[in-house]
């Protein structure tokens, strides 16, 4: 089946704009994370939906950041005044269960 | 939170040799431990998993190991072919504990020597 997809694959922004990022997740999983992966860098945590619960906004790095999912399916990522150290792949993963499974990622540079 | 730590951050080994990748976590609320495989430009894929209420687990050439007590994990690859180099990342949550995002180590890069 179709695995998660992830819109666009590429962005290039100028500093301080906001940029939007797009996650669909594998049909019928309820869960929904993003993370971010700076160059040769881990995977650091930034936000989790689970079916209608409050998410969990931990790990967001400033309030420039935040993210939404709507009728518990696609989610979108949004960065606002992006700065250039926002540069990485942004990584979305969805499950069912607590197998997680990745999407190819926005790769976004800010110029 | 949760801190987990990986070693090596590059193994090199002979192709047909095993290959090792350690990780220690500090949070002992922890009970899921998954390993990602990352090759090149692509996307992490789940390569094994293993849950807090088993030590070992093992999928053909691949295992993984728990020591709850000492708070560390292993990845343990045989029999080495060239296909298996990549970026290998442990990672630990309290999935179904209310901290369900990974937390991930820092990265191992296997190099499988032909």
């Amino acid at each position: 089946g179709a695995g998660v997809s992830q819109s666009p694959s590429n962005k290039v922004t100028e500093k301080g704009k906001d940029v939007e990022l797009r996650c669909d997740p594998i049909s019928g999983h309820t869960a929904l994370y993003w993370y971010r992966q700076s160059l040769g860098q881990g995977l650091e945590f930034l936000i989790y939906f689970q079916g209608n619960s409050a998410p969990d906004k931990s790990g967001l790095p400033s309030d420039r950041f935040s993210a939404e999912r709507t009728g518990g399916s696609v989610s979108t990522l949004t960065i606002q005044r992006t700065q250039q150290e926002d540069s990485a792949v942004y990584l979305c993963a969805s499950s069912r269960d607590r197998e997680q499974y990745f999407g190819p990622g926005t790769r976004l540079l800010v110029l | 939170g949760e801190n987990v730590e990986q070693h090596p951050s590059t193994l090199s080994v002979q192709e047909g040799d095993s290959a090792v990748i350690k990780c220690t976590y500090s949070d002992s609320a922890s009970n899921y431990f998954p390993w990602y495989k990352q090759e090149l430009g692509k996307r992490p894929q789940l390569i094994i998993d293993i849950r807090s209420n088993v030590g070992e687990k093992k999928d053909q050439r691949i295992a993984v190991t728990l020591n709850k007590t000492a708070k560390h994990f292993s990845l343990h690859i045989t029999e080495t072919q060239p296909e298996d180099s990549a970026v290998y990342f442990c990672a630990a949550s309290r999935a179904g504990g209310g901290a369900d995002g990974l937390t991930f180590g820092k990265g191992t890069h296997l190099i499988i020597q032909p």
